[in-house]
């Protein structure tokens, strides 16, 4: 089993529709986790980091259920400029790596 | 620009070449870490430093592989006898070094073994 996991993708949405991604995370020791934002062949550059308590950014929701070992990310009113892949990403802080899942790639559609 | 840079972005080699790349740190981060990504995967770590000092390796990291940050500035990383199982996306980050700190991503070295 992967340590993080995510919903292989893609996902083809329409602009304005909402679109939520999901991730597990294997290790209940992990201590912080964000959603970072990749877009192609560029570097992945943090999107938000992701809270116990749930955290909105805009159009951008992030949730945490540490009992369940899972995040997830909410895009609402989705622009087409938000094509891109979005990696889920676990920090050990105990040794400051950062485990990352292996993407969802979202394409919004005009 | 006071983001991270990496040098060169792109590599073409032979297979059995040696390759070295280098990274250089926005300026006050004390740590930088390297990782490989291929396509359709997210990022591995590869290792990391604090300062000068190298303080996680990765089993990735096979002993065909160097990384070095002499002064605690700008890293290395050296592939000995490259192979076509390496080519992928190189990238560097680095950070503050403040617990648990965002870490800036640099472009990237993309290699390519042939």
């Amino acid at each position: 089993r992967k340590e993080v996991e995510q919903d292989p993708g893609p996902f083809n949405v329409p602009e304005g529709a909402t679109v939520a991604f999901n991730c597990t995370y294997s290790n209940s020791a992990s201590q912080s986790f964000f959603w970072y934002r990749q877009d192609c062949r560029k570097e992945p550059k943090l999107l938000m980091s992701v809270y116990s308590s749930g955290n909105e950014d805009g159009r951008f929701t992030a949730q945490l259920n540490r009992a369940s070992q899972y995040i997830s990310l909410l895009i609402r009113d989705s622009k087409l400029s938000d094509s891109a892949t979005y990696l889920c990403v676990v920090n050990m802080v105990s040794n400051y790596q950062l485990i990352w899942g292996a993407g969802t790639k979202l394409i919004i559609k005009p | 620009d006071t983001g991270v840079s990496q040098d060169p972005r792109h590599k073409i080699t032979k297979r059995g070449q040696n390759v070295t790349f280098r990274c250089d740190p926005i300026s006050e981060h004390n740590r930088l870490y390297w990782y490989r990504q291929t396509l359709g995967q997210g990022p591995e770590f590869l290792t990391y430093f604090q300062n000068e000092a190298q303080l996680e390796k990765s089993r990735l990291l096979s002993d065909r592989f160097s990384a070095e940050r002499p002064k605690g500035s700008f890293s290395t990383l050296e592939i000995q006898r490259t192979e076509q199982g390496d080519s992928a996306m190189y990238l560097c980050a680095s950070s503050l070094g403040l617990g648990d700190d965002e870490q800036y991503f640099g472009p990237g070295t993309r290699l390519t073994v042939t």
